[in-house]
């Protein structure tokens, strides 16, 4: 069966440090997966989206995520942190290829300090 | 283009009393997916159309709940009668069938008192 666990649920850096946000899935087949932002009262936006292409894949706003099948992850990292990060993150692992099932993390809540 | 559209944004109702939530999809984009947010249940599939066609309500909670996609412009998710326990914040997607990303609606959110 599929699923995605996000391995914490609250992650806090300053501004300018490294940001990591972890997600390990279980999957009984090569899954897609993806990264979504929810800023407070927005939709959800898609950050990234991984499909078999490239293991490492670069999103928007300077985002990335690393698919590692021996380890089950697909971490979410960025070099700096913006204020503007600040917001809840769901890693998200879809049951078909066509994108139309989609399992959601519980989600990891990004605080960033000045 | 405008992305999806949802309207109300926010919608406080009384028990009992009817709810409508509207959205419209992306053009070109022929799945539609309604999901509904909750602190303690994270974000919950509710049905899901193609071609207007409701292809998966297994997550729909209960009779109260109803969704109908008359076009390919316009679907709708109504409550009747509406619950306290039915405040949440219910989001809209759309997704081309091109493509595996689905596009998320800025959502509505309802409370029930």
């Amino acid at each position: 069966a599929q699923s995605v666990t996000q391995l914490d649920s609250h992650v806090s850096v300053s501004e300018g440090t490294p940001v990591l946000l972890r997600c390990n899935y279980s999957s009984s087949y090569s899954p897609s997966l993806f990264w979504y932002v929810q800023h407070p009262n927005k939709g959800l936006q898609l950050l990234l989206k991984y499909t078999s292409a490239a293991t490492l894949v670069k999103g928007i706003n300077g985002f990335e995520a690393e698919f590692k099948k021996s380890e089950t992850s697909f971490h979410l990292t960025k070099p700096s942190a913006h204020m503007s990060d600040a917001a809840e993150y769901f890693c998200v692992v879809s049951l078909n290829q066509a994108g139309t099932a989609l399992i959601f993390g519980k989600g990891t809540t990004l605080s960033v300090s000045s | 283009d405008a992305g999806v559209i949802q309207s109300p944004r926010h919608e406080v109702t009384e028990m009992g009393q009817e709810v409508t939530l509207r959205c419209k999809p992306i053009s070109g984009h022929n799945s539609l997916f309604w999901y509904r947010q909750t602190m303690m249940r994270g974000l919950e599939l509710l049905i899901y159309f193609n071609n207007n066609v409701p292809i998966d309500d297994s997550g729909m909670p209960e009779d109260r709940f109803s969704a109908k996609m008359p076009n390919a412009s316009f679907s709708t998710l109504k409550i009747q009668p509406s619950e306290p326990r039915d405040s949440a914040v219910y989001f809209c997607a759309t997704l081309r069938e091109t493509r595996n990303e689905q596009f998320f609606g800025p959502g509505t959110r309802l409370t029930v008192l």
